[in-house]
């Protein structure tokens, strides 16, 4: 059984670009969420889909936009990259739309916008 | 606005020492989780305890439970230097969507 896996790994963007960060979720698991965690703060709740839909949104701008695939993988979208989005990107899965059996978290994409 | 505090922020133990780490939090909720992260990298989930249960262990770690006073404890027996990591609580805000809200953590560090 292969568990959450995120990609790139790290990424250096421009202000002002556009990144897409990608996500596999855990086999079996029909709930992804993203979250983005400053240093030495905890995680922020970006969004949530279940099924393709997007059922849960944290305070975060429209710029922030993802997407769920029929395989349950999902995209973090970003545009109009700002200096302060510069974090660490973490996507985790679960089996149950409220995350009732609790997450299982990728290792995270660390992100730099100079 | 956080639904979870950690408390305290950092903590610095003995190895072979017990570590408690307490969590509030401010509405109703279905289910409390634990998560360990090790610098920087991805979360672990540790445990989970429902909202009906007052105290739940899973081999060291304890967890408590008190809905009355929205309040959690982790506590970590016979710590190891490889318990180093920072703690989390992790509770779900389910009204207009669906919302894991996390603290900012504790961190622990074992001393050899």
């Amino acid at each position: 059984e292969t568990g959450v896996t995120q990609s790139p790994t790290h990424l250096i963007k421009t202000r002002g670009q556009q990144v897409t960060l990608r996500c596999s979720s855990q086999s079996g698991h029909n709930t992804v969420s993203w979250y983005q965690q400053a240093l030495g703060q905890g995680p922020q709740f970006i969004f949530q889909y279940y099924r393709e839909e997007e059922n849960g949104r944290g305070n975060f701008p429209p710029r922030f936009s993802g997407l769920q695939f029929p395989n349950y993988s999902s995209e973090l979208n970003v545009n109009a990259l700002e200096l302060d989005d510069s974090a660490l990107y973490l996507c985790a899965s679960s089996l149950a739309e409220g995350g009732g059996f609790g997450y299982t978290f990728g290792s995270g994409t660390r992100l730099t916008v100079v | 606005s956080q639904q979870g505090e950690e408390d305290p922020q950092a903590l610095s133990i003995q190895e072979g020492e017990n570590a408690t780490m307490n969590c509030s939090y401010k509405t109703s909720i279905n289910n409390l989780q634990w998560y360990r992260q090790n610098s920087g990298r991805g979360l672990v989930h540790l445990i989970l305890i429902r909202s009906n249960e007052r105290e739940k262990h899973s081999g060291r770690l304890r967890v408590t439970l008190d809905t009355s006073k929205k309040s959690s404890s982790l506590l970590i027996t016979a710590s190891r230097a490889a318990d180093t990591a920072s703690y989390f609580c992790a509770t779900a805000d389910n009204t207009g969507g669906f919302k894991t809200i996390f603290g900012a953590g504790t961190r622990l560090f074992v001393k050899a």
